[in-house]
């Protein structure tokens, strides 16, 4: 099952602050996020293996809630860089090792 | 230091014609998977190997579609008979060992299918 992102989209203002949501109907073994700029190849974010975990790199962080199965991605202060798309992808506990990607969320910095 | 390559970037076929995709994972990884991305979308997962070994290809769309990884290196996505449902992006991704720890992409290779 596909897991949910929300919003489809978003619009910021370089330095503003966006949450990027996902969400899966299954129960989750990992969250890995993912930032894919056009016509390249998916850029490793971060990955989330334990229920409540959180992980960080500069402004960017992201949390695991396992019970809801929700995962969200923070982006704080946001630069221009950071316009892409991103992708949250799932793995079960079933087939840890292939990844189940969202439909991906649009971020749009501008200055 | 040398990332997922894959080759070619681009391929445009005409319907009806076989297709073999190229995958070089970074030296040393274990896990190799094959994702098909339709524009606009998030990558599907198509197929997965440790080592040369093809452990789960639930994802391939048709029995045109066929991977291998002989030497446990260099793996080959191979479409036989292209549609033009085929037209997408084929990324290759590898991992380090095969649990779900991060995995690299490739750039991808865009086929079209004329």
């Amino acid at each position: 099952q596909q897991p949910v992102q929300s919003p489809q989209a978003v619009i910021l203002r370089e330095g503003e602050d966006a949450v990027i949501n996902c969400s899966s109907s299954k129960a989750l073994y990992s969250v890995h996020w993912y930032r894919q700029k056009h016509g390249e190849a998916p850029v490793f974010l971060m990955i989330l293996l334990k229920g409540g975990e959180q992980k960080g790199h500069e402004k960017i962080s992201a949390s695991f809630n396992e019970k809801k199965q929700q995962s969200s991605l923070y982006l704080t202060a946001s630069q221009l860089s950071y316009s892409g798309t991103y992708f949250c992808g799932t793995g079960s506990a079933n087939s840890g090792y292939a990844l189940n990607f969202g439909k991906g969320t649009s971020l749009l910095v501008t200055p | 230091g040398a990332g997922v390559s894959q080759s070619p970037r681009y391929k445009v076929a005409k319907r009806g014609q076989d297709v073999a995709l190229r995958c070089d994972p970074i030296s040393g990884h274990v896990s190799l998977f094959w994702y098909q991305q339709a524009l606009g979308q998030g990558p599907e997962f198509l197929t997965y190997f440790q080592n040369e070994a093809q452990l789960d290809k639930s994802g391939l769309p048709s029995d045109r579609f066929f991977a291998e990884r002989p030497e446990g290196s260099v793996s080959t996505l191979k479409i036989q008979r292209t549609q033009q449902e085929d037209s997408a992006v084929y990324l290759c991704a590898s991992s380090i060992s095969g649990r779900p720890l991060e995995q690299y992409f490739g750039p991808g290779t865009r086929l079209t299918v004329t």
